[in-house]
């Protein structure tokens, strides 16, 4: 199994939808990141949390939520997806010392319609 | 003008060149320096990291990092069609303790046999 799993791979929603996209990871980091990634603009940070009970918000979190389950999971969702929120999505995950090393997941594919 | 700069490509070599893959920077407190690599349709890899200036070497990979010229620089010795992929730069900062990198748009890369 991967280190960093995410669920769905692939999801075509429309728009208005909410929708959840979940990350797991068996690496027993702290530290855990939703990207997103578009052609030309590369990796932005949309959402981090350093642990269960601390969220932050990155440098584009506005029409994104998030929820961290627990140690090893970290959702998150769009409450009402529009066309601009089409992208690659990827979750990461670091240890508590890392200075940038990550461990991504395989990332989301989203289209919303 | 973005903190780390990253020429998009597609840079295009024959199977045995060696690749030189290159970021600029203007955040000097950057200390840790990163690059990823990422196929088709998958997430980021960490590849190389190294602290500060100087060199680190890794097989066919060397990483190289002129902190006084905010510049770094991947090599790649007797590329094979395999290293065919974009590459990331990504570069940290002890800011709060955070250490959240900083990526490149990343550069395109294919080597044809």
């Amino acid at each position: 199994d991967a280190d960093v799993t995410q669920t769905p791979r692939n999801r075509i929603t429309k728009t208005g939808k909410r929708i959840m996209l979940e990350c797991s990871q068996t690496k027993g980091h702290d530290r855990m990141y939703w990207y997103r990634q578009d052609p030309g603009l590369g990796l932005r940070l949309i959402y981090y949390s350093f642990d269960v009970k601390d969220i932050n918000k990155g440098e584009i979190s506005d029409g994104y939520s998030v929820s961290r389950q627990a140690q090893a999971k970290f959702s998150l969702s769009l409450e009402s997806a529009i066309p601009n929120q089409t992208a690659l999505y990827f979750c990461a995950t670091s240890a508590r010392d890392s200075r940038g090393g990550y461990t991504f997941g395989s990332g989301t594919r989203l289209t919303v319609v | 003008q973005k903190e780390v700069e990253q020429d998009p490509g597609p840079l295009s070599v024959p199977e045995g060149a060696i690749v030189s893959l290159n970021c600029t920077y203007s955040n000097s407190a950057f200390q840790y320096f990163m690059w990823y690599r990422q196929y088709s349709r998958k997430g980021p890899e960490l590849l190389m990291y190294t602290y500060s200036s100087g060199n680190k070497e890794d097989g066919r990979f060397t990483a190289q990092v002129d902190k006084s010229s905010k510049y770094i620089s991947l090599f790649i010795r007797d590329s094979q069609p395999s290293d065919s992929a974009t590459y990331l730069c990504a570069m940290s900062a002890g800011s709060g303790g955070s250490y959240i990198p900083t990526f490149g748009r990343g550069t395109s890369l294919i080597v044809h046999p």
